[in-house]
């Protein structure tokens, strides 16, 4: 079955300060890895990892994949109060005959002015 | 641009009742997948469909049912509603089988008393 395990499961931090979120996963067939930001209700896409030690970057964002230990962390640089919110990881099977995500439990931020 | 639209944003119903999600993807898109988020939970694959055909299916009870029609939209049957049904139900969709990148829907908040 494949796993998926996020730390922290909750972080509070000031404004300005810099997060490492992490993220391991266990899958029979590893497609890809993928971040999602999720406010109030729907997850918004972050980012695709698909290959080791490339780092994919937007704006105070950054992530990367390391496929040899299987796990990969989002940093979020100089943190503003709207950056409060769960980020959740995700990785792709496509070993059935579709592809499918299975989700971690989420990391809880929040960033206090 | 386009999102996925579910409705109803709300539901509340009574225990062993009956309840239909509705799901319409993104123009053009022909992959649908279901997930369940109970409280404080992350996302629970239920099922997909690709191409009007059911192409995976994960942890979704036997009460409930899903298709997805010629226009792509899917519907999400649930009956004889327990109380542990209560959740968040997403749905994402994506073009192609096997495209990594969903994109969600805001969900629709089931409340089963």
């Amino acid at each position: 079955e494949d796993k998926v395990v996020q730390s922290p499961l909750s972080l509070v931090v000031h404004e300005g300060d810099t997060v490492t979120l992490n993220c391991s996963y266990e899958v029979t067939n590893f497609r890809s890895l993928l971040w999602y930001k999720q406010e109030k209700k729907a997850p918004t896409f972050l980012f695709m990892l698909t290959s080791s030690g490339i780092e994919k970057k937007s704006g105070r964002l950054s992530s990367i994949l390391d496929k040899k230990e299987l796990f990969s962390i989002l940093n979020i640089t100089a943190t503003q109060t709207g950056d409060s919110a769960i980020y959740l990881c995700a990785v792709g099977d496509s070993g059935g005959s579709n592809y499918k995500l299975t989700f971690g439990k989420g990391t809880l931020l929040t960033v206090n002015p | 641009a386009a999102g996925v639209i579910q409705s109803p944003r709300h539901l509340i119903k009574e225990k062993r009742e009956t309840a239909t999600l509705k799901c319409y993807p993104i123009p053009r898109h022909d992959t649908v997948y279901w997930y369940q988020q109970g409280p404080g939970q992350d996302p629970q694959f239920l099922i997909s469909f690709y191409e009007k055909m059911q192409s995976d299916k994960g942890s979704i009870p036997d009460r409930f049912s899903a298709q997805q029609f010629s226009d792509y939209h899917s519907e999400l049957n649930m009956s004889s509603l327990e109380l542990g049904d209560s959740a968040l139900y997403f749905c994402a969709s994506s073009f192609g089988g096997t495209n990594e990148k969903l994109f969600f829907g805001s969900g629709t908040q089931l409340s089963v008393l």
